[in-house]
């Protein structure tokens, strides 16, 4: 069984660009959550995909986007990149939309740099 | 809305010593909750849960129940070791959808 992957691992951007992370989910698994994790502190939700649409966001503007494909995986985008995004990106995968209690299972994460 | 509270860290420990890291948490329902560990420049790693009051997760000597009325669901370890030293999050399933809630996390240290 292949866990969740991420890439690329780090990232380095200049204010102003935009960046794109990549997420294979668990085998199986048919959702996609993505969390952003500053220095220090617990992980927070950004959004959510469920057999390709989105199943809720966070507390996040709109210049952070995602996609997931038909075979599961899944795209964060972040465009105008501001200082405050510097942070480990996290992606998460699981069975079913959650209301079953699922648990989700982390990647290593993407470690993003804004200069 | 869904919180969780964790205890500040660091929690400094010595080998074979006994571990709890409180966690109380407020949300509507009756939330799953998890554990997880972060390991120094790693994702996180589940490392137990529950799903409905008095439920009891275990795994790798790290145990935690589900507590309605006290509203909590405190890490416990009878042993610790060297290898144990991470940081530690307690979290919850908010309702409707798969939004994990987390704690700040506290970090562990525990010394030979």
């Amino acid at each position: 069984e292949t866990g969740v992957t991420q890439s690329p691992t780090h990232l380095i951007k200049t204010r102003g660009q935009q960046v794109t992370l990549r997420c294979s989910s668990q085998s199986g698994h048919n959702t996609v959550s993505w969390y952003q994790q500053a220095l220090g502190q617990g992980p927070q939700f950004i959004f959510q995909y469920y057999r390709e649409e989105e199943n809720g966001r966070g507390n996040f503007p709109p210049r952070f986007s995602g996609l997931q494909f038909p075979n599961y995986s899944s795209e964060l985008n972040v465009n105008a990149l501001e200082l405050d995004d510097s942070a480990l990106y996290l992606c998460a995968s699981s069975l079913g939309s959650g209301q079953g209690g699922e648990a989700q299972y982390f990647g290593p994460g993407t470690r993003l740099l804004v200069l | 809305g869904d919180s969780v509270t964790q205890m500040e860290g660091p929690v400094t420990l010595s080998e074979e010593a006994f571990l709890t890291i409180n966690c109380t948490y407020t949300a509507t329902g009756y939330p799953s909750l998890f554990w997880y560990v972060q390991y120094p420049g790693e994702g996180l790693q589940l490392l137990l849960k529950a799903t409905k009051a008095d439920d009891k997760g275990s795994n790798k000597g790290f145990e935690a129940t589900y507590r309605k009325e006290t509203t909590s669901f405190h890490l416990e370890k009878g042993s610790v070791q060297v290898s144990d030293s991470a940081v530690y999050f307690c979290a919850l399933l908010s309702g409707g959808y798969n939004k994990l809630i987390f704690g700040a996390g506290t970090r562990l240290a525990v010394h030979p």
